[in-house]
């Protein structure tokens, strides 16, 4: 089984402000980690994965996980948030095995101009 | 990456009919899909498992007689609420894997369900 914890719910963070959601995870098998992005009333989006290899990966739009393994953490940050971003961010586990994905509760990032 | 494509992106039904949501691989193969489902202000929640030309594996508490999944082709999966309430309103997102057993799923961009 695996899990994944998200905790916090909601982030206020003032516009160019750096900020940071975390990701805890659970699994007793190696995973793929993903963070997805969800604009209101909207689908998913990828936001960035780690697969393999760097454990530092970077989307285009300016965010960055680091995968943790000892720490079973993939966490998101952003040096410097901007309005565009509000929305909310869920971190994601999926075994190589099955590929069935496991979402956390997702965290709400509210950037205030 | 491979493109996962879901249809309707919205659907409004009276309540009591059925609706039939597609998911469709564009430039794989999927031998397996995946259906998650996402109630307001909730996180994702898988509802199925489905492979090519086999009968779908549901999570626990999710009715299969209510949620019909046909995967019946390398590239298509469907579901159907029957007899849809208002409280099956709610937002869908397919998955689509491909073969080969250290492959990542890709999403489709789901499908907002609104039953009046």
């Amino acid at each position: 089984a695996q899990s994944v914890t998200q905790l916090d719910s909601q982030v206020p963070v003032f516009e160019e402000a750096p900020v940071e959601l975390r990701c805890n995870y659970s699994s007793s098998v190696s995973v793929y980690l993903f963070w997805y992005v969800q604009y209101p009333n909207q689908g998913l989006q990828l936001l960035l994965k780690y697969l393999s290899g760097s454990t530092l990966v970077e989307s285009i739009n300016g965010f960055e996980a680091e995968f943790n393994k000892s720490q079973t953490s993939f966490h998101l940050r952003k040096p410097s948030v901007h309005i565009s971003d509000t929305a909310e961010y869920f971190c994601a586990v999926s075994q190589l095995r099955d590929g069935k994905v496991t979402f956390g509760t997702g965290t709400k990032l509210q950037v205030i101009p | 990456g491979a493109v996962v494509s879901q249809h309707p992106s919205w659907v409004i039904c009276k309540s009591g009919t059925s609706v039939k949501i597609e998911c469709r691989s564009l430039d794989f193969q999927a031998t397996t899909m995946f259906w998650y489902r996402q109630f307001p202000k909730q996180s994702l929640m898988l509802m199925a498992t489905s492979n090519e030309g086999s009968k779908a594996t549901y999570e626990q508490g999710v009715e299969k007689d209510k949620f019909l999944i046909n995967h019946a082709s390398l590239t298509l999966s469907t579901l159907t609420v029957t007899s849809a309430h208002p409280e099956d309103s709610s937002f869908y997102i397919c998955s689509a894997r491909g073969q080969g057993t250290l492959t990542e799923a890709f999403f489709g961009q789901g499908t907002r369900l609104t039953v009046v």
